[in-house]
């Protein structure tokens, strides 16, 4: 166990569906990180969060995908009309920047339907 | 940009001999490079870093990594493979003096280990 916790571990969804994930980094991390990893790939980057301001997209992140860090402290990560192609590994990790390294979550599994 | 190239997908070796997973990076800075393990359903865990101190760095479970800057090499060792060792391994870059201070972790495609009894 890291520290680090995800919300929910797995979510079946149909296609067209909104879905909303959450993630508790540990609380004294000044930085939240997003990735994704689909089967038989490495997590790629989404987005990150320093305290609450969000200061980098992906273009991976497409206009369905939003993502809050409210209050710099716990952050969720909404897809909106969900895609097959949404179907992946969503993975959040946390950091005491700078030059720390990344503590991650045990992932949210999405399978859309 | 930084990237990861992650030369073998599939290694495997008998129980008690060495392991060697191979990994080089580009990067156009001062990269940190790390390795991580993924055992089946279970989350990310770090086994070693390097961040510009040793080149030589020890990790978790008897593994080290050497950094080589020459060769943009970061190959991951062990002495001698446990069943335990099984799992998924990734290298990852991260190159924050290239990414405007994103922290942001570049993963290789992994290195699945098999360990034959």
């Amino acid at each position: 166990d890291t520290g680090v916790s995800q919300d929910p571990r797995h979510k079946i969804t149909k296609r067209g569906q909104n879905v909303t994930f959450r993630c508790d980094p540990i609380s004294e991390h000044n930085r939240l990180y997003w990735y994704r990893q689909t089967l038989g790939q490495g997590p790629e980057f989404l987005t990150y969060f320093q305290n609450e301001a969000q200061l980098e997209k992906s273009r991976l992140l497409s206009d369905r995908f939003s993502a809050e860090r409210p209050k710099g402290s716990f952050s969720t990560l909404e897809i909106q009309r969900t895609e097959q192609g949404d179907s992946a590994m969503y993975l959040c990790a946390s950091i005491k920047s700078p030059r720390s390294e990344q503590y991650f979550g045990p992932g949210t599994r999405l399978t859309v339907t | 940009a930084q990237s990861v190239t992650q030369l073998d997908s599939h290694v495997s070796v008998s129980e008690g001999t060495p392991v060697l997973l191979r990994c080089n990076y580009s990067s156009s800075y001062s990269p940190s490079l790390f390795w991580y393990v993924q055992h089946p359903n279970k989350g990310l865990q770090l086994l070693l870093k390097y961040t510009s101190a040793a080149t030589l760095v020890k990790g978790i479970n008897g593994f080290e990594a050497e950094f080589k800057k020459s060769e943009t090499s970061f190959h991951l060792t062990k002495p001698s493979a446990h069943m335990s060792d099984a799992a998924e391994y990734f290298c990852v870059v991260s190159d924050p003096g290239a990414n405007f201070g994103n922290e942001k972790l570049t993963f290789g495609t992994g290195t699945r280990l098999t360990i034959i009894p």
